[in-house]
């Protein structure tokens, strides 16, 4: 246990579907993070939320959309995913210092076991 | 384009053996991190070396980091079935707090 959780663990979805992933860390963490990490690619970061506000969103399709309502949770909301979307998303968290705009302490990421997405 | 590349991508050696994994990256790096991931699941954090550092140790695990080369090396003593794994570099660039993950070396471990 890493102390970040998901659900679901598993996921199938028709192209036309709405749903929500969900992830919950119990570190007290002050970063979280979304990534997709499909067959024989590197792992993507998706999204970062530093403080619940998103900084970085790396070119993703509007069909994912990101929600942190606080420093514990963090959503993923999926609609209109095409067959190319299946993938493991994982979620992770840290606990950084930022010491300006430019610099900080970044430090280790802990890891959910991530969610099997299959779009049909 | 990735910042870590590991090298070999994959690895099988005997129980008992060590493995090493390289990783070379391309840009000035905040710290370099190595991941373990079984099969289809989470990754799990190993060892962070800051860019100030030369080598770290934990347990079996032997990481080094040669900032000139921009390269770093992870060394498995004395390895066992259960080190069988995908191992993952990940670089923090010098200013940012954005993990980037490379290819990852698959780990094979015969007993």
């Amino acid at each position: 246990e890493t102390g970040v959780t998901q659900t679901p663990r598993h996921l199938v979805m028709g192209m036309t579907n709405k749903k929500s992933l969900k992830c919950e860390q119990h570190l007290g963490h002050n970063a979280m993070y979304w990534y997709k990490q499909s067959a024989k690619k590197p792992l993507e970061l998706m999204f970062v939320y530093s403080l619940e506000e998103r900084v970085e969103n790396n070119s993703v399709p509007s069909r994912f959309s990101p929600e942190c309502p606080n420093s514990s949770h963090l959503f993923l909301h999926l609609h209109t995913l095409q067959p190319e979307d299946s993938a493991l998303y994982l979620c992770a968290s840290s606990q950084d210092r930022w010491t300006g705009t430019s610099g900080g302490t970044y430090n280790e990421q802990f890891f959910g076991p991530g969610t099997r997405l299959t779009v049909l | 384009s990735q910042q870590g590349e590991e090298d070999p991508q994959a690895l099988s050696i005997q129980e008992g053996e060590n493995a090493t994994m390289n990783c070379s990256y391309k840009t000035s790096i905040n710290n370099l991190q190595w991941y373990r991931q079984n099969s289809g699941r989470g990754l799990v954090h190993l060892i962070l070396i800051r860019s100030n550092e030369r080598e770290k140790h934990s347990g079996r695990l032997r990481v080094t980091l040669d900032t000139s080369k921009k390269s770093s090396s992870l060394l498995i003593t004395a390895s066992r079935a259960a080190d069988t794994a995908s191992y993952f570099c990940a670089t923090v660039m010098e200013y940012g707090n954005k993990l980037v993950f490379g290819a990852g070396t698959i780990l094979r471990v015969k007993s």
